[in-house]
């Protein structure tokens, strides 16, 4: 059973397009983050929920909006979409907040945007 | 701010040697310190979490160690095989803030 399930595993858009990329786990875990590698395959925090609420949000355009309908889903949606956006996506989940717990990640959205 | 660097970028060994991976963070204020593996176009794989107050964690062939004062996380793999390449991450924790992500070491396991 997959536990941190993304799809699509490949999303190639053109420039100004809207897209989504929806996560989904099966952990039972409380706290869901997105996080960014670029190609340089630095691994960076963009989001996480705690209980489909948003608890960190760091630097990232607004044309970012992640949106968690369930404690079990965090999807992001990329509006006008950006040469500079693309990078692997990653969703990740941990049982509690940020302290303590192991985190699990997706496989990862490669998006490329032309 | 916290800052995660790990040493070396890449490492080539022959198989059945035993390898060190080195992971330093500047704020030794650290919750915990999670190793990852990343094989190429996947995600990640957890490998071990250590706690503040834990001096190491052991899993099969894999030993990660902790010196919080020191600011110094390894991970020892022994016996190593061609399975084992792949680029490993260290994340440190420092409370209610996102996981810090070093750029990871790139290991190649020559069979």
């Amino acid at each position: 059973d997959t536990a941190v399930s993304q799809t699509p595993k490949y999303l190639v858009t053109q420039m100004g397009n809207d897209k989504s990329i929806k996560c989904e786990q099966n952990l039972g875990h409380d706290t869901m983050y997105w996080y960014k590698q670029d190609s340089k395959k630095f691994l960076k925090i963009m989001f996480s929920y705690n209980n489909k609420e948003l608890i960190i949000n760091e630097t990232v355009p607004n044309r970012f909006s992640p949106k968690s309908p369930d404690k079990a889903h965090l999807n992001l949606h990329i509006n006008s979409l950006e040469l500079g956006d693309s990078a692997v996506y990653f969703c990740a989940s941990s049982r509690g907040g940020l302290t303590t717990y192991e985190q699990y990640f997706g496989p990862g959205t490669r998006l490329t945007v032309t | 701010k916290q800052e995660v660097t790990q040493i070396p970028a890449a490492l080539s060994v022959p198989e059945g040697e035993n390898l060190v991976l080195n992971c330093s963070f500047t704020d030794s204020a650290i919750y915990n310190l999670q190793w990852f593996r990343q094989d190429p176009g996947k995600g990640l794989t957890s490998l071990l979490l250590i706690q503040s107050s834990q001096r190491e964690q052991t899993s099969g062939r894999l030993n990660a160690s902790l010196d919080k004062s020191s600011g110094r996380s390894t991970l020892y793999i022994a016996a190593s095989q061609p399975g084992d390449s792949a680029t490993y991450l260290c994340a440190v924790n420092s409370g209610n803030t996102p996981l810090v992500f070093g750029k990871g070491t790139r290991l190649s396991v020559i069979a």
